[in-house]
């Protein structure tokens, strides 16, 4: 079956780095999105990975291990309006995202 | 640029009745999507449409229909809603469909939707 492994909840502090990891299983793999969600809004994409290896923009990037089947988004430099869902999805062989239930980040001051 | 949007922004809705979420993007994309999203519940895929004239199952379609006449457009129908359909619908729109960056999902707004 297809499946997206991702925390519930997470933690961090105003000013630090954090990592939110995913696994992934997909009928095929044809890459790795990331997407912001704050509460009540719609996700927004932050990132895609397709090939191994690390992709920055700006204060978040976005790695990817195929091998693995793993993935994770790394916020640096956190700010308050950073809290928000962040949902990782694959892209299956059909082309069609699977979707985790998303990581709950809460930014403490 | 309006992108993407969608109407009624809630609604509370009598169990078997019938109704129709509207969605339209004015960016050109040729595929479409819609999901529900339910509490601790990733986003789930209902029906899509790669391009104008086409429509396809996702992971739920059950219970729910939806139409492409045309580019801008991707209503979905709930026919006799239940309440299992409470949610919150998003439409989203893309590009294309392979798998490139260039095709990322965009979102509309969402329909919170109450089936009482």
């Amino acid at each position: 079956g297809q499946n997206i492994d991702q925390p519930t909840e997470m933690t961090a502090t105003e000013g630090a780095i954090v990592q939110i990891n995913c696994t992934y299983q997909t009928s095929g793999f044809n890459g790795l999105f990331w997407y912001q969600q704050h509460a009540g809004e719609a996700p927004t994409f932050l990132s895609y990975n397709v090939l191994d290896g690390l992709e920055e923009k700006g204060r978040f990037s976005s790695f990817l291990s195929r091998s693995k089947g793993y993935s994770y988004l790394l916020l640096k430099e956190l700010q308050m309006k950073d809290s928000a869902s962040y949902l990782c999805a694959g892209m299956d062989s059909n082309y069609q995202l699977i979707w985790g239930a998303g990581t709950k980040l809460i930014i403490k001051p | 640029t309006a992108g993407i949007t969608q109407a009624p922004t809630s609604q509370i809705l009598a169990a078997g009745r019938s109704m129709t979420l509207r969605c339209t993007q004015d960016m050109r994309h040729n595929a479409m999507y819609w999901y529900r999203q339910d509490l601790g519940l990733g986003l789930r895929l209902i029906h899509y449409s790669n391009t104008a004239g086409t429509t396809g199952k996702g992971e739920v379609p059950d219970g729910y229909s939806v139409s492409r006449a045309n580019t801008d457009d991707f209503p979905l129908t709930l026919a006799s809603a239940v309440p299992s359909q409470t949610s919150v619908y998003f439409c989203a729109s893309s590009p294309g469909t392979s798998g490139r960056v260039s095709n990322e999902q965009f979102f509309g707004p969402g329909t919170r939707l109450t089936v009482l």
